[in-house]
């Protein structure tokens, strides 16, 4: 149990057009899901914290109008990286944590964004 | 804040050889811990995890003890193999979410 899944695993975009990154959690419900963003050979970048029904928590340096976070079921988070950019290019991972469960975070394989 | 430190490699070592990664934290709180591994081009994986002070995470081999009076959770494996390659971050978790340390990455020569 406790898989979580992204889609697409890749994606090459151009410059000034919009992607959307899909994170689900497939055999468990998620109040909380987190994006985070991977530099090469660097650790893990929390970028927003998203709870089921409300609004995203992003963190100090984020912009949250580029970056737009969508939690709308207990299964499904979205990311829309808004008119992107060559700098936005990056591995983009996403997490889940169960309802009521502890503080573990199960995490996607990662979206690879290329932006061209 | 919360922070982790652990050490930065690469740390290369032969099959079969002792594996200890050291792992620090400081944390207000009493958090969980936890050790992932991130495979090439994947996202992360947890290893293991310990909840309170002296529980001891095991999994594939590895280990890891929730050591409350040195703040450490080193782990460690007796006889790493090829496919253990991969690079392994220290984390700790309470309720606003995981703080993950920078990370090791691991190479193991056969």
């Amino acid at each position: 149990g406790a898989v979580v899944s992204q889609h697409p695993s890749r994606v090459i975009c151009k410059s000034g057009t919009s992607v959307k990154i899909e994170c689900r959690s497939l055999d468990f419900q998620a109040t909380t899901m987190f994006w985070y963003r991977q530099f090469p050979k660097q650790s893990l970048m929390l970028m927003a914290t998203s709870n089921e029904g409300s609004k995203a928590t992003y963190e100090q340096g984020v912009e949250k109008d580029k970056f737009l976070i969508n939690h709308a079921s207990l299964t499904l988070s979205t990311l829309t990286v808004t008119s992107a950019h060559p700098e936005d290019s990056s591995f983009y991972i996403c997490s889940a944590r169960r309802a009521g469960g502890p503080y573990e975070q199960y995490f996607g394989p990662g979206t690879r964004l290329t932006v061209t | 804040g919360d922070s982790v430190t652990q050490m930065e490699g690469p740390v290369t070592l032969s099959e079969e050889a002792f594996l200890t990664i050291n792992c620090t934290y400081t944390a207000t709180g009493y958090p969980s811990l936890f050790w992932y591994v991130q495979y090439p081009g994947e996202g992360l994986q947890l290893l293991l995890k310990a909840t309170k002070a002296d529980d001891k995470g095991s999994n594939k081999g590895f280990e890891a003890t929730y050591r409350k009076e040195t703040t450490s959770f080193h782990l460690e494996k007796g006889s790493v193999q090829v496919s253990d390659s991969a690079v392994y971050f220290c984390a700790l978790g309470g309720a606003d979410g995981l703080t993950f340390g920078k990370g090791t990455h691991l190479i193991i020569q056969p």
